[in-house]
């Protein structure tokens, strides 16, 4: 067990431009979460999947936004024509689904948009 | 729908000293409630969680809560404060189904940021 991983760990970016990060979940968990954090904020919710199934998405995800889990195992999150507005921690959680569906986290991607 | 208050938004203790971290939740159903730590540029590690049973739950560092029906209150203590404590602590809370199964989603309080002074 490796634990929650994300790629890449800072990501610096200019306005107008897409990013895509990348969470590979703790093996063999079905559940995978996506949050956003700004400073000196809780991270908020943006949307999870089940499998490869994304079961609910928050409405801070705008259209700009998406996220895919195609096999089930890793996802991606991708923002297209990023805005200053989108720099924040993008934090990946998984779980194993079970009955208290206790969440893991990744270290992170930090994305500064400048 | 589900929040979460975290009063105080910086704590200042002296090691040795009592941490008490406070934590109000608003929930419609039985709610699962969760304390995460966070340090500089790393992910959250949960410390401890509530789901049923016994309201007094013990979790790593010597970190313990008690979940208050009543008062819809989740505050974490610990009893003797350590330097490697400081970091920034947040309470979550996650609703369940009538079969107490959670639906998923975290809501975080906007966190608690615990400096321990020598």
């Amino acid at each position: 067990d490796t634990g929650v991983s994300q790629d890449p760990r800072h990501k610096i970016t200019k306005r107008g431009q897409n990013v895509t990060f990348r969470c590979d979940p703790i093996s063999e968990h079905n559940r995978l979460y996506w949050y956003r954090q700004t400073l000196g904020q809780g991270p908020e919710f943006l949307t999870y999947f089940q499998n490869e199934a994304q079961l609910e998405k928050s409405r801070l995800l705008s259209d700009r936004f998406s996220a895919e889990r195609p096999k089930g195992s890793f996802s991606t999150l991708e923002i297209q024509r990023t805005e200053q507005g989108d720099s924040a921690m993008y934090l990946c959680a998984s779980s194993p689904g079970v009955l208290q569906n206790i969440q893991y986290f990744g270290a992170g991607t930090r994305l500064s948009v400048l | 729908a589900q929040s979460v208050t975290q009063l105080g938004s910086h704590v200042s203790v002296s090691e040795g000293a009592l941490v008490l971290l406070r934590c109000n939740y608003s929930s419609s159903v039985p709610p699962y409630l969760f304390w995460y730590v966070q340090y500089p540029n790393q992910g959250l590690q949960l410390l401890l969680k509530y789901t049923t049973g016994a309201t007094l739950v013990k979790g790593i560092n010597g970190f313990e809560a008690e979940f208050k029906k009543s008062e819809t209150s989740f505050h974490l203590t610990k009893p003797s404060a350590h330097m490697s404590d400081a970091a920034e602590y947040f309470c979550a809370v996650s609703e369940t189904n009538a079969g107490g199964t959670s639906y998923g989603k975290l809501t975080f309080g906007q966190g608690t940021i615990l400096t321990v002074h020598p």
